[in-house]
């Protein structure tokens, strides 16, 4: 079975450009997170999809981040426009059931230039 | 909001060395989870402690949910090359699926 899968892995665009970066959760898995870990920093949540509803989005940094998941399957995270503090590596992570832990994907690294 | 603490920031043993690694934190948490990252890749879980006091082996790793609900340790014992990676400890105060709290991770280097 496929794991969390992230595209692209690595990214690199001028401040002031726009990037979507993607998720892709284990088949049957209802909750997808995003995280990010700003170099040297603490792995940071931004937000929780169950399905395709925000549960939570309290870690979002502003509005110029957005996060869908139509369908409830796949998820993305817009950047727009990016600034060069959004730079760092973005994970996402999924899980199935209450009260199982989520498993990570590979990380998509974001540098603004 | 809520922190968790880990230091120091890397650590350079041995092989074959045991090695201890504490998170601490002011709040209290009601799951604990370590973490191991390697190059390349995303956290992978090496133990969850879901209970103050628990004590859970996972092969050559220990980890021990602390009684005051603040802090947990991880050991590795009997070190080998393989465990080199970026160690995270993490915290959950609220209900299961809901988000994790990370400290900055430990780096371990295990010389041969």
């Amino acid at each position: 079975e496929a794991g969390v899968t992230q595209f692209p892995s690595h990214s690199v665009i001028e401040k002031g450009q726009t990037v979507t970066l993607r998720c892709d959760p284990i088949s049957g898995h209802d909750n997808l997170y995003w995280y990010r870990r700003v170099m040297g920093k603490e792995i940071k949540f931004l937000l929780h999809f169950v399905k395709e509803s925000k549960q939570d989005e309290s870690g979002m940094p502003n509005n110029r981040f957005l996060a869908e998941r139509t369908g409830g399957t796949y998820s993305t995270l817009k950047v727009q426009p990016a600034e060069l503090e959004d730079s760092g590596v973005y994970f996402c992570a999924s899980s199935q059931v209450w009260g199982t832990e989520a498993f990570f994907g590979q990380g998509t690294r974001l540098t603004v230039v | 909001g809520q922190q968790l603490n880990q230091s120091p920031q890397s650590m350079f043993i041995q092989e074959g060395e045991d090695v201890s690694m504490n998170c601490t934190s002011s709040s209290i948490f009601n799951t604990w989870l370590w973490y191991k990252q390697e190059p390349g890749e995303g956290p992978v879980l090496l133990i969850a402690l879901y209970k103050a006091g628990e004590l859970t082996s996972n092969g050559r790793l220990t980890a021990q949910f602390g009684i005051t609900r603040k802090d947990s340790f991880l050991n590795i014992s009997a070190s080998i090359p393989s465990d080199v990676g970026i160690y995270f400890c993490a915290g959950r105060y609220t209900g299961a699926n809901s988000k994790l709290t990370f400290g900055k991770g430990i780096t371990l280097s295990v010389r041969p």
